[in-house]
């Protein structure tokens, strides 16, 4: 059965803090890896990765992936109130490729 | 439409009473999904839909659930005799194509269930 493990689960820094949040899984037919925040119900969508070592990168979030190691990570840096979210890592998995598999989240609180 | 809209936002339902959810995706996109995300949990698969194609329904978690797509556009997610077990945000999202090939569905903002 496929598996996403994101950890933290929860975390709380200062404005203008860097964090990173973890994202591990075990898929039997890796494709993908996304990224979504999600602040109050509907998730948005941040990053796809696919390829190992290779950093995504909008404005203060980037995001890299380790298809040796399994696992991908999301840095924030110089955090701002606004990055308050839950973040859902998620893989494809099944035999087509419209599944997603989720992990349970990170909840960021970011305070002034 | 310009997004993925649901209705209701919220419903509050007594146990033992159906509830109907609707989505309405994003006019063009061929797929649709409903997912769940109970309290402390990953959003959890249900229900696919793509174009004429039959769905997988592999994720309905037991036979009082069952969702239909009309005319390849709307959706409507049916919970018969609801328990309180179904209290969730039920999540729609709709894309293009696969969504390993995409780049991510497009999400709803959810309809929060709650079976009292």
């Amino acid at each position: 059965e496929d598996k996403v493990v994101q950890s933290p689960l929860s975390l709380v820094v200062h404005e203008g803090d860097t964090v990173t949040l973890n994202c591990s899984y075990e898929v039997t037919n890796f494709r993908s890896l996304l990224w979504y925040k999600q602040e109050k119900k509907a998730p948005t969508f941040l990053f796809m990765l696919t390829s190992s070592g290779i950093e995504k990168k909008s404005g203060r979030l980037s995001s890299i992936l380790d298809k040796k190691e399994l696992f991908s990570i999301l840095n924030i840096t110089a955090t701002q109130t606004g990055d308050s979210a839950v973040y859902l890592c998620a893989v494809p998995s099944g035999a087509g490729s419209y599944q997603l598999t989720f992990g349970k989240g990170t909840k960021l609180s970011v305070i002034p | 439409g310009a997004g993925v809209s649901q209705s209701p936002s919220n419903k509050v339902t007594e146990k033992g009473k159906d509830v109907e959810l609707r989505c309405d995706p994003i006019s063009g996109h061929t797929a649709l999904y409903w997912y769940r995300q109970s309290l402390g949990q990953g959003l959890e698969f249900l229900i696919y839909f793509q174009g004429n194609s039959a769905p997988d329904k592999s994720g309905l978690p037991s036979d009082r659930f069952s969702a239909e797509r009309t005319g390849g556009s709307v959706s409507t997610l049916t919970i018969q005799r609801t328990q309180q077990e179904d209290s969730a945000v039920y999540l729609c999202a709709s894309s293009l194509g696969q969504v390993g090939g995409q780049g991510g569905y497009t999400f709803g903002s959810g309809t929060r269930l709650t079976v009292v």
